[in-house]
């Protein structure tokens, strides 16, 4: 069974909001014991971390990404969301959501241990 | 932002021989206070997502065949396939996450058959 699976549109329009979400099965995303993150990957190139949130709802965010993302948590639907506004085409990416532990000691994440198939998301009119 | 950079960028290994990729950080990612270091390794398939190989640099994942060891200290780090497999054949990344407002991971490496 795969934890976590990635769903929404697969082409956006420049200018718009990229909006998708990933719904966790084996793990309660109200869960102090993990960590809860949007990573991409753009064609043929390596991963970059969009973003993540812990139990609390609090929120990490790439700076290169900051003005343009927000995560949030839905616990009654046991998902997470990300939302992209004012993409380009250079926003065309696979997006991916990942699941690690998070230490309630040290109020910080750690690595990936578990990641979504993907969801490739392309910008274009 | 603590850059990652991992040589080489490629390698070809034949069946059954050792396969070493090096990964290197700007900066110490060795937490002074649990003396640990804050790197992960991943295996990306062609089509597939990142799977966690190795944790804290040098802990195998459960299930992980123990070919795959992790080694180093500090800035500098290297994965290791003791003997490399058919179904090795894939990118290879390291990641830190000792900065927690910018994970960041390797370029990568493509592992292939000679």
């Amino acid at each position: 069974q795969v934890p976590l699976q990635e769903s929404g549109p697969g082409l956006v329009k420049p200018s718009q909001t990229l909006s998708l979400t990933c719904t966790v099965s084996g793990a309660s995303v109200s869960s102090g014991d993990y960590y809860w993150s949007w990573i991409r990957q753009h064609p043929g190139k390596g991963l970059e971390w969009i973003g993540g949130i812990d139990y609390s709802g609090s929120t990490d965010y790439n700076p290169s990404l900051k003005s343009r993302v927000t995560i949030s948590v839905d616990t009654s639907k046991s998902q997470f969301s990300l939302s992209l506004t004012s993409v380009t085409a250079a926003d065309t990416a696979v997006y991916y959501c990942a699941r690690g532990p998070y230490s309630t000691s040290w109020y910080r994440p750690y690595y990936f241990d578990y990641w979504g198939q993907g969801s490739l998301v392309t910008v274009s009119s | 932002d603590i850059v990652m950079t991992q040589s080489p960028d490629s390698l070809a290994v034949s069946l059954g021989e050792r396969a070493t990729i090096n990964c290197k950080s700007n900066q110490s990612i060795l937490y002074s206070s649990d003396n640990k270091n804050y790197l992960a390794w991943y295996q990306q398939k062609p089509g597939q997502p990142p799977k966690l190989l190795i944790y804290w640099a040098s802990t195998r994942k459960s299930g992980v065949p123990d070919r795959f060891s992790g080694s180093g200290s500090g800035t500098d780090f290297t994965l290791t396939i003791s003997s490399l497999q058919a179904e090795d054949v894939a990118v290879y990344y390291c990641q830190q996450y000792y900065s927690t407002s910018l994970f960041t991971f390797g370029p990568g490496t493509k592992v292939d058959i000679k």
